[in-house]
């Protein structure tokens, strides 16, 4: 069974410069999660969907960031401009539903100049 | 936010138990509590998940007081492999809402 896919692994952009990234959950997980993980820190959730709906957005700069999930399968998140502190590590994972079990996906190393 | 905490590192030698323990004094009534291993530069990984008591798995046990309100992960007999850090995962309430947080992560070293 695939797990849950994202790409690119690796970004490297300017700042001011939009980017995006891209989710593929695994197949009949309901619930997605985009998180961001700084360099020593645990994730840190910044939008939670149930199917295709936002259920939870409360820690997404809504300013710069933006998330969608069509047809409530693949995901992506997009942020336009980029600072430089935007530079982490972008984590997507999926489940079953919110209280089972994480899978998470490798992550996108964005790195903001 | 609500925090969840944990200690910074833990060091151990090889065939010793670990136990690593997560404060969360306001999880939400209905959450789980679940634990996370997590190597360099991949995403985290399942260990074991529970709501009280003691669960335990074929890798972990983990061990939930009554009033929930802390978790120790147990990793019996560690290996060089295990050498990782480890997260602990519950829905806390924060301003009348529920919120998944990570804790800050424990960096396990196992020494031979």
């Amino acid at each position: 069974e695939a797990g849950v896919v994202q790409s690119p692994r690796y970004k490297i952009i300017e700042k001011k410069q939009p980017v995006a990234f891209w989710c593929n959950p695994i197949s009949g997980h309901n619930t997605l999660y985009w998180y961001l993980q700084n360099l020593g820190q645990g994730p840190e959730l910044l939008i939670r969907y149930e199917n295709e709906e936002a259920v939870d957005d409360s820690q997404l700069p809504k300013d710069r960031f933006s998330a969608e999930r069509l047809k409530g399968v693949d995901s992506t998140l997009k942020i336009q401009p980029a600072e430089l502190g935007d530079s982490a590590v972008y984590l997507c994972a999926s489940s079953l539903d919110s209280y089972n079990e994480q899978f998470f996906g490798p992550g996108t190393r964005l790195t903001v100049l | 936010l609500a925090k969840t905490t944990q200690p910074i590192s833990m060091d151990s030698y090889e065939g010793q138990e670990v136990n690593i323990t997560c404060s969360h004094n306001n999880i939400a009534t209905n959450d789980y509590i679940t634990w996370y291993q997590q190597f360099p530069s991949q995403g985290p990984r399942f260990i074991i998940q529970g709501y009280k008591t003691k669960v335990t798995n074929e890798v972990a046990s983990l061990f939930i007081p009554a009033d929930r309100k802390s978790s120790t992960l147990s990793l019996p007999r560690v290996s060089l492999s295990d050498t990782a850090v480890y997260y602990c995962l519950v829905g806390v309430m924060d301003t009348g809402r529920r919120a998944l947080t990570f804790g800050s992560g424990t960096r396990l070293q196992v020494q031979p």
